[in-house]
């Protein structure tokens, strides 16, 4: 069964830093990449994704997460944070032999101080 | 167009009660998923249908059934609630129309549950 890491389960930045959250899953196979965000009291909602084609992804509100097969990564950034990011924040895969079936990292916790 | 429903939003239960939780979806998708958020932890698929009159089991089944109503209607239901079930429990759904053929999965609001 696939895994999925993210290793920093708190960041705390000021605004205007540049963010990169860590995401590393475990399935060799074909894989279908995602990142979900969580803001306070409010329900998951997609920030990007990736299938396949360009492994740079572009997502809503200026986050990017880049795809290295080479390294199983799916490591998630923004050049410049702001007040409205601080948020909890989801990688989560799907394996190519798992049907509709997503496996969650255990959440980075992103707070930005303004 | 209200996406997935939940209800209720909150519940306490004591341990050995049952409860159904509830989950509705108006965008006319296939699949349907229950999860659960611990802290740390991410979130756990409980169950899952991935059409209509299909149910399977996802990583954490235990303690739990469900039922696929409708197309629309997907519920969960604790039969002997136990301390170890308190969390935030998550109803999604997607098209999925393929099921080698990942869709994005739309979210409800969360349903925190509480058993003493």
């Amino acid at each position: 069964a696939q895994s999925v890491s993210q290793h920093n389960h708190h960041v705390i930045l000021s605004e205007a830093a540049s963010l990169e959250l860590g995401c590393n899953y475990s399935y060799g196979g074909t894989v279908n990449l995602f990142w979900y965000v969580q803001y306070p009291g409010q329900h998951l909602q997609l920030l990007l994704k990736y299938f396949s084609g360009d492994p740079l992804v572009k997502g809503i509100k200026g986050f990017e997460a880049e795809f290295i097969k080479s390294k199983f990564s799916f490591n998630l950034r923004k050049p410049s944070v702001q007040w409205s990011d601080t948020a909890e924040y989801f990688c989560a895969v799907n394996a190519g032999n798992a049907g509709n079936m997503l496996t969650f990292g255990g959440g980075t916790r992103l707070m930005v101080k303004p | 167009n209200a996406g997935v429903t939940q209800t209720p939003k909150f519940q306490v239960l004591k341990t050995g009660q049952s409860m159904t939780l509830q989950c509705a979806q108006d965008m006319n998708h296939n699949s349907m998923y229950w999860y659960r958020q611990d802290p740390g932890m991410g979130l756990r698929l409980i169950y899952y249908s991935a059409s209509e009159g299909t149910t399977d089991k996802g990583e954490v089944p235990n303690g739990y059934n469900v039922s696929r109503l409708n197309k629309r209607e997907f519920s969960l239901r604790l039969e002997s609630a136990a301390p170890s079930q308190t969390s935030v429990y998550f109803c999604a759904s997607s098209y999925g129309v393929a099921r080698t053929v990942q869709e994005t999965q739309y979210f409800g609001p969360g349903t925190r549950l509480l058993v003493l």
